[in-house]
């Protein structure tokens, strides 16, 4: 069946500019995470949505980071006034949300890039 | 705080020889284990995972595992590397928090196999 996907592959942008990332995770997966990783930095965790809702944010970098997730399927993480800092590939990964189901699917990733 | 440390940023090998990439991890409930792999212009894989029982476990493309508890340790082996091994291999935790899961990596480890 058809994994996780992510759009666009690739992003160039200016820095100042907002971008929006899009996720359309495994179907029927209720569980979704974006992470980011950065050269040299290994994977970051940004955040987490368990159907719709979004019990932890913890893990994005500053208020300039926001996402949502509609339907309990696709999620847009966007990006605000964007920094050179931002520059990163952005990857979603779900998992089906069942007890016990740990396994995380990963998409291709968004490479962005701030010029 | 939950932590992975994988030792070796970069390991050169030839065709060939044994590969045993170092994985610790810092936490202190129930472990579940993973280590991923990224190949050139590829999304993240899964390579295999601990969750209970049998400490040694097998993945794919001739992996294993270890999970020795009382050094906090998870290292990833194969006894004969090929040149399609090279890739960025992570290793990572779940961390439980707040009633659900997220993964913890590792900086990550590239492996370079020379033919």
């Amino acid at each position: 069946g058809a994994g996780v996907s992510q759009s666009p592959s690739n992003k160039v942008t200016e820095k100042g500019k907002d971008v929006e990332l899009r996720c359309d995770p495994i179907s029927g997966h209720t569980a979704l995470y974006w992470y980011r990783q950065s050269l040299g930095q290994g994977l970051e965790f940004l955040i987490y949505f368990q159907g719709n809702s979004a019990p932890d944010k913890s893990g994005l970098p500053s208020d300039r980071f926001s996402a949502e997730r509609t339907g309990g399927s696709v999620s847009t993480l966007t990006i605000q006034r964007t920094q050179q800092e931002d520059s990163a590939v952005y990857l979603c990964a779900s998992t089906s949300g069942l007890a016990g189901s740990y396994e995380q699917y990963f998409g291709p990733g968004t490479r962005l890039t701030v010029t | 705080a939950q932590s992975v440390s994988q030792h070796n940023h970069h390991v050169i090998l030839s065709e060939a020889a044994s590969l045993e990439l170092g994985c610790n991890y810092s936490y202190g409930g129930t472990v579940n284990l993973f280590w991923y792999v990224q190949y050139p212009g590829q999304h993240l894989q899964l390579l295999l995972k601990y969750f209970s029982g049998d400490p040694l476990v097998k993945g794919i493309k001739g992996f294993e595992a270890e999970f020795i508890k009382s050094k906090f340790s998870f290292n990833l082996r194969k006894p004969s590397v090929q040149w399609s091994d090279t890739a960025e291999y992570f290793c990572a935790v779940i961390s439980f928090s707040g009633g659900y899961n997220k993964l913890i990596f590792g900086a990550g480890t590239r492996l370079a196999v020379h033919p």
